[in-house]
């Protein structure tokens, strides 16, 4: 079964300041991968997914996150944190053969960005 | 293009109450999922829908329940409420313009915040 892990549910940067949120997936065959964010108030809006090719995969808002199958990982980073970054973030995984669009998603990490 | 829309946005019923949830979504998207999202349990995959069939369910009891009609606009019901059914809702579309393994982006919608009294 897969399953997706997000170490630490709140993470505190200051503007400016890289920013790292983590995620690690479990999964028996490779993934399908996003992360997604959510505002207050509102729906989920993706940030960037992984399903094949180049393991290194940008998104909007200068976010981009690095497929490592070896460590089975699929961290976020920005390199400067903005206050309009403060939101929650998820990390998500699907499977690709599956002829669904079921997404499981981590517990998420709440951003914070401090002036 | 519109984006996803469900309606209501908000909601407030007494336990033993069921409810219907609408999602439409995006021009031309033809797969509907429903998610529930609670500070407990995070967020729960319910069902898909593809083409009015349920092709995918998640881990929910038979009180939730669902249907897509031939807009691929699409409903959720959840009967004989209990406080821990208090969440928000989430539909999300994809065009899934085939079946088979695929993975389509899928587009939120603002969810419909349900409070079970």
């Amino acid at each position: 079964a897969q399953s997706v892990t997000q170490l630490g549910s709140h993470v505190s940067v200051s503007e400016g300041a890289l920013v790292l949120l983590r995620c690690n997936y479990s999964s028996s065959v490779p993934p399908y991968l996003f992360w997604y964010v959510q505002y207050p108030n509102q729906g989920l809006q993706l940030l960037l997914k992984y399903t094949t090719g180049a393991t290194l995969v940008k998104g909007i808002n200068g976010f981009e996150a690095e497929f490592k199958k070896s460590e089975t990982s699929f961290h976020l980073t920005k390199p400067s944190a903005h206050m309009s970054d403060a939101a929650e973030y998820f990390c998500a995984v699907s499977d690709p053969g599956g002829a669904t669009n079921k997404l499981i998603f981590g517990t998420g990490t709440l951003l914070a960005v401090q002036p | 293009k519109a984006g996803v829309t469900q309606t209501p946005r908000y909601l407030i019923k007494t336990r033993g109450q069921q409810v219907t949830l609408s999602c439409s979504p995006i021009s031309g998207h033809r797969s509907v999922s429903w998610y529930q999202q609670t500070p407990g349990q995070g967020l729960q995959f319910l069902f898909e829908y593809f083409s009015e069939t349920q092709r995918n369910k998640g881990n929910f009891p038979g009180r939730f329940s669902g249907r897509q009609f031939s807009n691929s606009r699409s409903e959720m019901n959840v009967s004989t409420l209990e406080l821990g059914d208090s969440a928000l809702y989430l539909c999300a579309s994809s065009s899934a313009i085939r079946t088979g393994p695929i993975q389509e982006t899928q587009y939120f919608g603002p969810g419909t915040r349900l409070l079970v009294l």
